[in-house]
């Protein structure tokens, strides 16, 4: 099983700043890695797929990069609205598809 | 507007079952892949279930192999897991999620089942 471990477990920032948040594989994932986006009450959402393009609707503030083991969510101007839990996701070696543990980004 | 809409979470005793259902509106079910993800309090998602479109390829999370169970429906537009020998550490909000066609990831959530096994 690929276990994903994201860093920070929490990340402490004023709006205006840039977040960078890690995922990192225990094994190579190739490009098939997501990232999701979770605010309290409510489901994820995609974000991020194939390591590096947005899904429909998310503003282009949002970019995924890496390959293989190492993965990057960069958030390049955090509005009020992007406070919340971010999680990844590998699909590259299956089932079972496997999540990070997630990293909560909080306002500071 | 895609919608995934969950049902049947609710109370059950140790060794209870309980039968959860998503149903798809907004879009063609029999097109895409489906999955079971589950959320326990205060906790991160963990993937439960696929099942692929015709439904002839299953697939289950070590966690809950052998208990739980993934169907679908097509023609009702929806999506079923049966859960059996319930556990307390089951407990948890269960969300259905779309196959994302282009890649890797999943594309829509219902809003998701809450599930509580305790005695």
């Amino acid at each position: 099983e690929i276990v994903l471990t994201q860093s920070p477990v929490t990340l402490s920032l004023s709006p205006g700043e840039r977040a960078t948040l890690s995922c990192r594989a225990s094994q190579s994932v190739g490009n098939y890695l997501a990232w999701y986006q979770q605010k309290p009450g409510q489901a994820p959402r995609l974000l991020i797929y194939d390591a590096s393009h947005r899904a429909t609707g998310i503003p282009a503030r949002f970019s995924g990069s890496g390959s293989g083991t190492d993965f990057t969510l960069t958030i390049s101007s955090l509005e009020p609205e992007d406070f919340a839990v971010y999680y990844c996701q590998q699909r590259y070696n299956w089932p079972p598809i496997t999540f990070g543990q997630g990293t909560r980004l909080e306002i500071k | 507007e895609v919608q995934l809409v969950e049902s049947g979470g609710g109370s059950v005793q140790p060794g209870g079952s309980l039968r959860l259902s998503c149903v798809a509106s907004g879009f063609t079910l029999s097109a895409y892949s489906m999955n079971w993800v589950r959320q326990a309090p205060g906790k991160g998602l963990e993937w439960l279930s696929y099942i692929s479109s015709s439904g002839t390829t299953i697939y289950y999370a070590d966690s809950v192999k052998g208990r739980f169970t993934i169907s679908r429906d097509n023609a009702k537009n929806s999506l079923y897991l049966q859960m059996d020998s319930l556990r307390a550490e089951d407990t948890a909000v269960y969300y259905c999620a779309r196959d994302f066609l282009l890649g890797a990831g999943f594309d829509s959530w219902g809003q998701g089942a809450l599930v509580t096994v305790s005695s």
